[in-house]
């Protein structure tokens, strides 16, 4: 069974509106880390946003928000108002227990039309 | 944020020739770095965990002897494809393992993309 679900492979968004990107997974172990990844054609991966499994609140890094659902198991990201420099590729990833390898999801192509 | 650095950013190289690719942690130690493959428009897959002073772990399915990892010093892994041939041709992205106090956090190179000819 897949660990992380990204169910979007494209999404659209009018620039300076917000979006939200999906993202699930699957962990038995209590002790987690959810990460965001931005990464432009340019190859490098850029790390967005971090959520642990602990946390009381969501993450917040700017414009970029985590919508933590434990419950559901659920991570989305939301990015508001869109740049047309956001347009990239969106990678969900979690780490299980405290140190040690994450693992990724599918990814989702954001594009902002002007 | 943690920076890390790769070199080369890219490589061509004959088919049946070695190449080596250098990540670095410029401004912290890792003792843990880790080494990913990406094709196009598609996830990363991770090779290889890098252990500074051990031997690498593979992932199922990674030839060791064909991608050799070396973690020689608290700031420098290598990663070289022995004898590449063209189905060799990828992304190669690295990261470092940051400690922090919810856990690890992982920070990536800008990647090294392999083209064999």
């Amino acid at each position: 069974a897949q660990k992380i679900t990204q169910t979007q492979p494209g999404m659209f968004v009018q620039e300076k509106e917000a979006v939200t990107l999906d993202c699930t997974y699957d962990t038995s172990d209590p002790s987690y880390g959810l990460f965001w990844y931005k990464q432009p054609s340019s190859g490098e991966m850029i790390f967005l946003i971090y959520q642990g499994s602990y946390d009381q609140q969501n993450a917040t890094e700017g414009r970029y928000s985590l919508n933590f659902q434990k419950a559901r198991k659920s991570a989305n990201l939301v990015i508001s108002a869109s740049q047309l420099g956001d347009s990239a590729m969106y990678f969900c990833a979690m780490r299980e227990g405290w140190a040690g390898k994450s693992t990724f999801g599918d990814g989702t192509t954001l594009t902002v039309k002007p | 944020g943690a920076v890390v650095s790769q070199h080369p950013s890219r490589v061509i190289c004959k088919s049946g020739t070695s190449v080596k690719i250098e990540c670095r942690s410029l401004d912290f130690q890792a003792t843990t770095m880790f080494w990913y493959r990406q094709f196009p428009k598609q996830s990363l897959m991770l090779m290889a965990t890098s252990n500074e002073g051990s031997k690498a772990t593979y992932e199922q399915g990674v030839e060791k002897d064909k991608f050799l990892i070396n973690h020689a010093s608290l700031t420098l892994s290598t990663l070289t494809v022995t004898s590449a041939h063209p189905e060799d041709s990828s992304f190669y992205i690295c990261s470092a393992r940051v400690a922090g106090m919810g856990g690890d956090t992982q920070y990536f190179g800008p990647g090294t993309r392999l083209t064999v000819l």
